[in-house]
């Protein structure tokens, strides 16, 4: 069955770590993205990526990186400059210029 | 003002009843619109997109009212498993904004 697939569920990280959520999919979806979760709030983008090797910064980029090397992959990094990276994570992927967003079932990550 | 804004609830209705809520946007050049439902903790799944027209989905109505900005969204015979949080989500060129949603208990 066709999907997108995070890992892991649950990650936890000491402070000043940088750490790597992964996300796949194979639904043959030209975009990916990142969004990020709060408590109560809404989702948030972080990045988002419509090609191989190209990715835009979204709302709340500063402390993240991405890659988008193949079309299935787009990995997360949260890196030890993002100040309060504790949030649920999640991955979604579409096809272009058309909405149909599928989501993974997301990670939740913790600083402790 | 959020672009895309949406009463928090929580809204407690008893199983069977009807319940609504609405979405205001403040695009007017918005494209699309969509409702979603997330459970907790877990990731939100398309519910059903909104058309001008309105559309029906079941026990689901979703509406589409441009000139006040605003989409809704009616839920007939309320069951348990309704229970959820219900996101808004509108489309503009290639920018997809989430409200904050609303939280639905439906009590037995």
């Amino acid at each position: 069955d066709g999907g997108i697939t995070q890992s892991p569920k649950y990650l936890f990280r000491k402070e000043g770590q940088n750490v790597t959520l992964s996300c796949e999919q194979n639904l043959n979806h030209d975009a990916m993205y990142w969004y990020r979760q709060d408590p109560g709030q809404g989702l948030r983008l972080i990045y988002y990526s419509q090609i191989v090797n190209d990715f835009q910064k979204g709302d709340i980029a500063e402390g993240y990186s991405v890659s988008r090397e193949k079309k299935e992959s787009f990995p997360l990094t949260v890196t030890s400059a993002q100040k309060n990276p504790t949030a649920f994570y999640l991955c979604a992927s579409s096809i272009l210029d058309r909405y149909g967003y599928t989501f993974g079932s997301g990670t939740r990550l913790t600083v402790v | 003002r959020k672009e895309v804004e949406q009463d928090p609830g929580p809204f407690n209705v008893p199983e069977g009843a009807t319940v609504a809520f609405n979405c205001t946007y403040s695009n007017s050049a918005s494209q699309s619109f969509f409702w979603y439902r997330q459970d907790c903790r877990k990731e939100p799944k398309l519910l059903m997109s909104v058309y001008s027209s309105g559309n029906e989905d079941g026990r689901f109505t979703a509406q589409l009212n441009r000139a006040s900005q605003y989409i809704s969204l009616l839920i007939r015979d309320s069951k348990l498993s309704d229970s959820a949080t219900y996101l808004c989500v509108v489309k503009r060129d290639d920018k997809i904004i989430f409200g904050k949603g609303t939280r639905l208990h439906i009590l037995p």
